[in-house]
């Protein structure tokens, strides 16, 4: 039972547009929630956070949304940029140290 | 300062065959974690570890082992490896608790034929 998903596999983006990201889980004892980066043959790194307290949590170009009613985040990279790309995990926990992942979406952007 | 460290970074192993995933972590964080991670299927949590002493099973614990050898170690033991098994093992390590930020190994690619 999948209770963070990511429902797109791959998103392609231009380079300079946004690019927006999409996060759904059905726990609703989640109450922190991160997304990570991952570049191939590397581990994932950490990219921004938000807690359930916030609907919106802000850095440079990386904004995090959420959404608890509708039980969705959202990750929006503005302007994209071609390093941007890899994939993307949102991640989601219940004040414990279980970090739950999701599948990841695949992010291109092209010049 | 190397955060943390995985060993080896690749391995075959034959059906049946054992072997052991090494992870050391220098942050002096008290939790410590195991993923793999599967196309289409994400990071899916094997085992964890919320302070020394303490293993719990994560989502995937079936046909693995884990010790918490020390606040620095955690390993993986795969008692009789499947190709099921086959899969790109992270450890990692967060910051604080609460599901914080965690850090995360290079990762051990491996492959049971």
């Amino acid at each position: 039972d999948q209770q963070v998903k990511q429902n797109s596999p791959s998103l392609s983006v231009q380079e300079g547009r946004i690019s927006i990201l999409n996060c759904d889980y059905t726990n609703s004892m989640f109450d922190y929630f991160l997304w990570y980066k991952k570049y191939p043959a590397e581990g994932p790194t950490f990219l921004i956070s938000i807690s359930s307290i916030k609907d919106k949590n802000e850095d440079g170009r990386f904004t995090v949304f959420l959404n608890k009613s509708a039980k969705h985040l959202s990750l929006h990279i503005v302007p994209s940029q071609p390093g941007d790309s890899a994939v993307y995990f949102c991640a989601a926990s219940e004040n414990t140290d279980k970090l739950i992942f999701g599948t990841g979406t695949r992010l291109q952007v092209f010049p | 300062n190397a955060g943390v460290t995985q060993t080896p970074k690749f391995q075959v192993l034959k059906t049946g065959q054992s072997m052991t995933l090494q992870c050391a972590q220098d942050m002096n964080h008290n939790s410590m974690y195991w993923y793999r991670q599967d196309p289409g299927m994400g990071l899916r949590l094997i085992y964890y570890s919320a302070s020394e002493g303490t293993t719990d099973k994560g989502e995937v614990p079936n046909g693995y082992n884990v010790s918490r050898l020390n606040k620095r170690e955690f390993s993986l033991r795969l008692e009789s490896a499947a190709p099921s098994q086959t899969s790109v093992y992270f450890c990692a390590s967060p910051k604080r608790g609460g599901g914080s930020e965690a850090f995360f190994g290079q990762g051990t690619r491996l492959t049971v034929v």
